[in-house]
């Protein structure tokens, strides 16, 4: 199985500032025919199922706003919120998609410092 | 618009086994390239992939789980099936069913659309 890493644990950043979340896989995730990395970003809402935010890795989901932005490729990927707002605390998971079973990280706790 | 919901007890009995359903809209299992998974989430804890049924009834099963795992779906009633044998007090957890974007080249997938969970506790 494909272990995915997530850094920190937990996060605390100032409203309007950035937030950066970082996942590592063990293995490549990219597959080199379309050359595309097989990582997406949730988020959960205390209380909520997870939404998906990015797929590809850097492809935003249809309604995400333009502040969420994922990049990285291979084993190391990064998701960033550019301006924090107080409706993004929340709990961040990366998940592969490579191969099977997918497997998710440990979560990355935001919240507002 | 595309929308599940699970149901099932709310408390069951160590050595017991739990019997989940998923009631979806929005969508046909039926259709290629279409699958419902199931995934899972200890109090306070990340998430944890289970099982998954494809259009085809094509199925899978995490590793670590699978002897006790076991997922149908009935398309006439659009809905899929979870048992867990032998729950344990760890098996405590919310339990989500979640609708799958497939991508062919690889059988890779991830959840687009999840129902809102339901909380499964496990004791005597």
């Amino acid at each position: 199985d494909i272990v995915m890493t997530q850094s920190p644990d937990s996060l605390a950043v100032s409203l309007g500032e950035r937030a950066t979340i970082n996942c590592k896989s063990s293995q490549s995730v990219l597959y080199s025919s379309n050359n595309r990395n097989y990582l997406v970003w949730y988020q959960q809402k205390p209380g909520q199922p997870p939404k998906l935010l990015i797929y590809w890795a850097s492809t935003r989901e249809s309604g995400v706003p333009d502040r969420f932005s994922g990049s990285g490729s291979g084993t190391d990927f990064t998701l960033t919120i550019s301006s924090l707002q107080a409706e993004d605390v929340a709990v961040y998971y990366c998940q592969q998609y490579y191969s099977s079973p997918p497997t998710f990280g440990q979560g990355t706790r935001l919240e507002i410092k | 618009q595309i929308t599940l919901k699970e149901s099932g007890p709310t408390l069951v009995k160590p050595t017991q086994t739990l019997t989940l359903t998923c009631t979806f809209s929005g969508f046909s299992l039926s259709t290629s390239g279409v699958g419902v998974g199931w995934i899972r989430q200890p109090p306070g804890k990340a998430l944890e992939w289970l099982a998954l049924i494809y259009w085809d009834d094509d199925k899978r099963y995490s590793p670590s789980l699978k002897t006790r795992l076991t997922i149908t779906k009935d398309t006439s009633k659009n809905q899929v099936v979870l048992t867990m044998s032998n729950m344990d007090p760890v098996d405590t957890a919310t339990y989500y069913c979640a609708h799958i974007r497939y991508y062919l080249e690889t059988s890779g997938y991830f959840f687009d659309y999840w129902g809102q969970g339901t909380l499964v506790t496990v004791s005597s």
